[in-house]
């Protein structure tokens, strides 16, 4: 089974600087897919960034990046000039391509993200 | 456009009950997939639901178990409950069934069993 780490339980960032949330995973599978989710305290989970692990270039979003390294089984999600809004619950997810991605997806336990004013 | 729609928002139940779990997807959305967080186990998946066929389920027992309508709307259903299952139960919804499909999830259903 597929297993995801996210090694910090909590991070701490001033507002307008750059802060790194560490993911790594473990799977025998080729083909996968990595997510990170975003849970404010509304509790609505929200999609930040996606990668297809058969694409080496990372993903960006506006000023979401990921650190992609397959062999390492890491997915960090790298986020620039923090804002006040980033402040929420963040989750590495991954989705295994067998199947169509019938298994759902496996998540880490979260990282808290606290953006200091 | 509304986004995923769960009902109820809360729920407290009695250890013994069965309880009942609605999620209204995306319109035009025909998958829906349910997962259960606690602090403990975190966001686990329970299963998924394409064009009202259940594709997997995951690792919970028989006592959880679902189904989706022609309009994709789905319903999670547990029968017997026990104090652990107090959690938030999220539905997510997406267009298509790939695995890279953007899943949107709904705020969630808090159960609690007392």
């Amino acid at each position: 089974a597929q297993t995801v780490t996210q090694s910090q339980p909590e991070m701490s960032v001033q507002e307008a600087e750059t802060v790194t949330l560490s993911c790594t995973y473990d799977t025998s599978e080729s083909d996968y897919y990595l997510f990170w989710y975003k849970q404010p305290p509304s509790r609505q989970m929200i999609l930040v960034i996606r990668q297809e692990a058969y694409k080496q270039q990372n993903a960006t979003e506006n000023r979401f990046s990921v650190n992609f390294q397959k062999a390492a089984k890491s997915f960090s999600l790298k986020i620039s000039d923090s804002q006040l809004g980033d402040a929420a619950m963040y989750f590495c997810a991954y989705r295994s391509g067998r199947g169509g991605g019938a298994d759902g997806l496996t998540f880490g336990k979260g990282t808290h993200l606290i953006i200091q004013p | 456009k509304a986004g995923v729609t769960q009902t109820p928002r809360y729920l407290i139940k009695t250890r013994g009950q069965q309880v009942t779990l609605s999620c209204s997807p995306i319109s035009g959305h025909r998958s829906v997939s349910w997962y259960q967080q606690t602090p403990g186990q975190g966001l686990q998946f329970l299963f998924e639901y394409f064009s009202e066929t259940q594709r997997n389920k995951g690792n919970f027992p028989g006592r959880f178990s679902g189904r989706q309508f022609s309009n994709s709307r789905s319903e999670m259903n547990v029968s017997t409950l026990e104090l652990g299952d107090s959690a938030l139960y999220l539905c997510a919804s997406s267009l298509g069934d790939s695995p890279y499909t953007e899943a949107f999830f709904g705020q969630g259903t808090r159960l609690t069993v007392v």
